[in-house]
Parts: C-alpha cells; structure tokens; sequence
C-alpha cells in the first residue's frame, strides 16, 4: 500500500519567517503534487514534479522532489498570512493506472501577521 | 473556461437517508473522480468514471455509487447514510488520454453533515 507522510502536522509561525513542510513515503511515484486548501474549499494544485532531483520555483514557494521519487519538500520564503492553508501531498496511485490519487494528512500552516 | 462545479454546496441528512452530490466536469475534461475528506485528513479516493462507466474505485463500500453522463457531469449517490459519511465531499476532473496519469482539478466541494 502506497502512504504519504507529511510533517508537521501543523505549523504556527509569524509573518516573515521560513518554514519547510514534508512528504515522505516508502513508495516511489512516478510524479508528487503540492496543493493548498482553505477552509470549505477544494484543494488547489501549486506544483507537479515529475524528475527525481526536480526543484521548481512558485514565487516565494520552493518544491523539492527527492533523487529517488519517494519525499519532496515545500520551503516557503519570508511567510505571509495569505499562505495560510492545509498543505497537501498527493501522488497518483500504482504509478497512475488507476488515475486516482493517494493524499497525505496535510500540513496545517497558520502565519500570524 | 469554466471550472469544476458542485452542488449543493452544504448538506444535511439524517442517518439512514439517501444523498445525492453532483459535480460538473472543467471543460474539455472526460474524466471524473469522487474523494471524500474527513475533518483533519487528507482526501481519500471513492472513484473515477471515464467514458461513464467506473474506472477504478477505492475502499468504500456498495452503497457509495456513482454516474457519468454524456456531458462528463458525475452523480454520487450514498444510501444508508452513516454518521460517519458526515465529511467533504469532491469533485475532480481530468482529461484521461490513454493510460498515463493527468492533473486532477478539483471543485469546492459538497460539506455533508449526517445527524
């Protein structure tokens, strides 16, 4: 069974600070997802990476996918209290034959002014 | 370009009841999956429709069911309704081109509370 793993579960920091969050498995995927959720509201996609090693740059949002497809990293830059959000990992299920996709539990970042 | 739609946006049933969620696919999309997301998880996967038949399906049990049109709009349908299936329910479609994965797009969301 593929898991993801994320942590922390939740963050609390103030505005301005850095944070990195994580995604861990014992899996490899063929590509991981990064999305952000607000509150009553569906998860909306920040990255795709798909190559091992791949790092991509979304303004202030740094993603990492690990050398061996099993973890990637999000490290968010000078925090504002617009990235407050449940951050979310997911990859697609037995390499996407199924075309659905395996979440992590998240990552509950709140960013005080 | 029009985004993925759902309806109702919030819902309440009383266990033993019968609910129907209903989803509008973004344009140009063929395929649709239903996720339900319990509070303080991370969505889990129900099943997909492609083509409108089911394309996969996750650990959920019979009464969880499902329909695609013709138009790639999606039902789900839960009987019996448990206090448990109280979470969110979502919508995602995708443009299924073979067998290979693609980006899923997902709608607001359908909160159901089962008292």
């Amino acid at each position: 069974t593929q898991l993801l793993e994320q942590s922390p579960q939740f963050l609390s920091i103030q505005e301005g600070e850095n944070l990195t969050v994580y995604c861990n498995s014992s899996s490899v995927f063929s590509s991981l997802q990064w999305y952000r959720q607000e509150p009553g509201e569906g998860p909306v996609l920040l990255v795709t990476v798909v190559t091992g090693g791949e790092v991509k740059k979304l303004k202030r949002l740094t993603f990492q996918f690990g050398d061996a497809r099993k973890d990637s990293s999000l490290h968010i830059t000078a925090a504002q209290p617009g990235d407050t959000g449940l951050y979310l990992c997911a990859g697609p299920d037995y390499g996407g034959s199924q075309g659905n996709l395996i979440f992590g539990k998240g990552t509950k970042l709140s960013v005080k002014p | 370009e029009t985004g993925v739609t759902q309806s109702p946006t919030h819902l309440i049933k009383t266990r033993g009841q019968q609910v129907t969620l209903r989803c509008s696919s973004q344009s140009g999309h063929n395929t649709v999956s239903w996720y339900q997301q319990a509070l303080g998880q991370g969505p889990q996967f129900i099943f997909q429709y492609y083509r409108e038949e089911e394309n996969g399906r996750g650990n959920f049990p019979p009464r969880f069911s499902g329909l695609q049109f013709p138009n790639y709009s999606s039902e789900l349908n839960v009987n019996a309704l448990e206090l448990d299936d109280s979470a969110l329910y979502l919508c995602a479609s995708s443009l299924k081109r073979g067998s290979s994965y693609n980006e899923q797009f997902f709608g607001p969301g359908t909160r159901l509370t089962v008292l």
